[in-house]
Parts: structure tokens; C-alpha cells; sequence
């Protein structure tokens, strides 16, 4: 089991450019949440996804979208990239949005510059 | 909406000694509690939750957390650390499909 798997690692955008970041749950999971960790603070939920919708959506701009595929992956878009948006992405998989069981990726490390 | 303060943003200590890691929370309503750790570059693993039952819950690595309903708190305590447990730590509690997280406590251990 591959757990939650998170591409790419690390990448580095320019202010003005979108950037994509996708995830991959963990097998038997069908719940993809995001959260944006900023230097030095907790992680902030940006939003879940289940059955291909958005089903909770944290304090983010619209810049931030996502999207989820019938295998269960998603995908964080973020539009417009303002400095700082500077931050490691998590994701986390569950089953059916329980917490409780969530498993987190290793994470994404975006620099806006 | 729920939120946590981890009273400590940086703890120092030497190894073999004990360390705790307070974390107070908002709630008046029935709430599941969790810690989480993060090494450098790496993503949160779980290292203990409270949903029920006992208030103290351990990890398999040594720590355990008490859950105080009356204090609204949910500290973390290992009587003996390793160098291998510098870390960052996160309590975190649960809403509706999400986690809120603290602002994290920074754990050095020394030689």
C-alpha cells in the first residue's frame, strides 16, 4: 500500500502563474481533503472532496479549485499566485470524510517568487 | 467554529528527560482530539487520538495525552525523549469533515 501520494514534491512559480498539484489517496479511500500549511503555522483547511464534489470548503479564495477524478485522485488548482501562497500543500485521504481516520501525503512544497 | 491553542511554540529539551505539550481547545460540545507530529520535510503522521472511552491514550512510541473535558484540554506527555523526537508537533480537533489544527509546538531535543 502506497499510502497518499503527492506529486510534485517541490516546484517554484512565479507571481501571476496557476499551478496544479495532485493527489493520489490511500487505497480504500474515497475522500480527498487539502490543506495549506504556511511557514511556522498549523495546517489550514482549504477544502474536501468526495464523489467528485465539493463538499466543505474552508477561508480560501475562489483562486483555489480542485477537482476530483472517478479513481478517487484530485487535484488542487491555485489561480493568480500571490506571494503568499507560499506554503506546503497536504492532502489527506479518508473514507467517506471521517477524520478520524484521515492519512496524510508528504506534501508539496510550493514557492511563489 | 473550533479552535486550538498550543501554549508553547517551542520546547527545548535534553535527551532522557521528560517533555508535555499543552493544547487547550473550544468546544462545548463533544469533540475527538488528536496530535500529530511532522518531521523536517516531511507530511503529518497520527501519533495518538482521543474519540471515547479512557482519557489517556498512548502511542505505541511512548507518548500518551490525557483528555480533560473540564479544562477543555488534551495534553501530551513522554517521560523520556529521544533525540529522535525532535520534531514538530500539531493537536489538532475535529468538525465536520475537516481537522483544525494548533500553531504547532517546536520540540528540540539536546544531547
Amino acid at each position: 500500500d502506497a499510502g497518499v501520494t503527492q506529486s510534485p514534491t517541490h516546484l517554484i512559480k512565479t507571481r501571476g502563474q496557476q499551478v496544479t498539484l495532485r493527489c493520489s489517496p490511500k487505497s480504500g479511500h474515497d475522500t480527498v481533503s487539502w490543506y495549506q500549511q504556511a511557514l511556522g503555522q498549523g495546517p489550514q483547511f482549504i477544502f474536501q472532496y468526495y464523489e467528485e464534489e465539493e463538499r466543505q470548503r474552508g477561508n480560501f479564495p475562489d483562486r483555489f479549485s480542485g477537482h476530483q477524478f472517478p479513481n478517487y485522485s484530485s487535484e488542487l488548482n491555485v489561480n493568480a499566485l500571490l506571494l503568499g501562497d507560499s506554503a506546503l500543500y497536504l492532502c489527506a485521504s479518508s473514507f467517506n470524510g471521517e477524520v478520524t481516520e484521515a492519512f496524510f501525503g508528504q506534501g508539496t512544497r510550493l514557492t511563489v517568487v | 467554529a473550533q479552535s486550538v491553542t498550543q501554549l508553547d511554540s517551542q520546547v527545548p529539551v535534553f535527551e532522557e528527560a521528560p517533555v508535555e505539550l499543552r493544547c487547550n481547545y473550544s468546544s462545548s460540545v463533544s469533540v475527538y482530539l488528536f496530535w500529530y507530529v511532522q518531521y523536517p520535510n516531511q507530511g503529518l503522521q497520527l501519533l495518538l487520538k482521543y474519540l471515547s472511552g479512557s482519557t489517556l491514550v498512548e502511542s505505541i512510541n511512548g507518548f500518551e495525552a490525557e483528555f480533560n473535558k473540564s479544562q477543555t484540554s488534551f495534553h501530551l506527555r513522554k517521560p523520556s525523549v529521544h533525540i529522535s523526537d525532535t520534531a514538530e508537533y500539531f493537536c489538532a480537533v475535529s468538525e465536520p469533515y475537516k481537522l483544525s489544527f494548533g500553531a504547532g509546538t517546536t520540540v528540540t531535543v539536546r544531547a
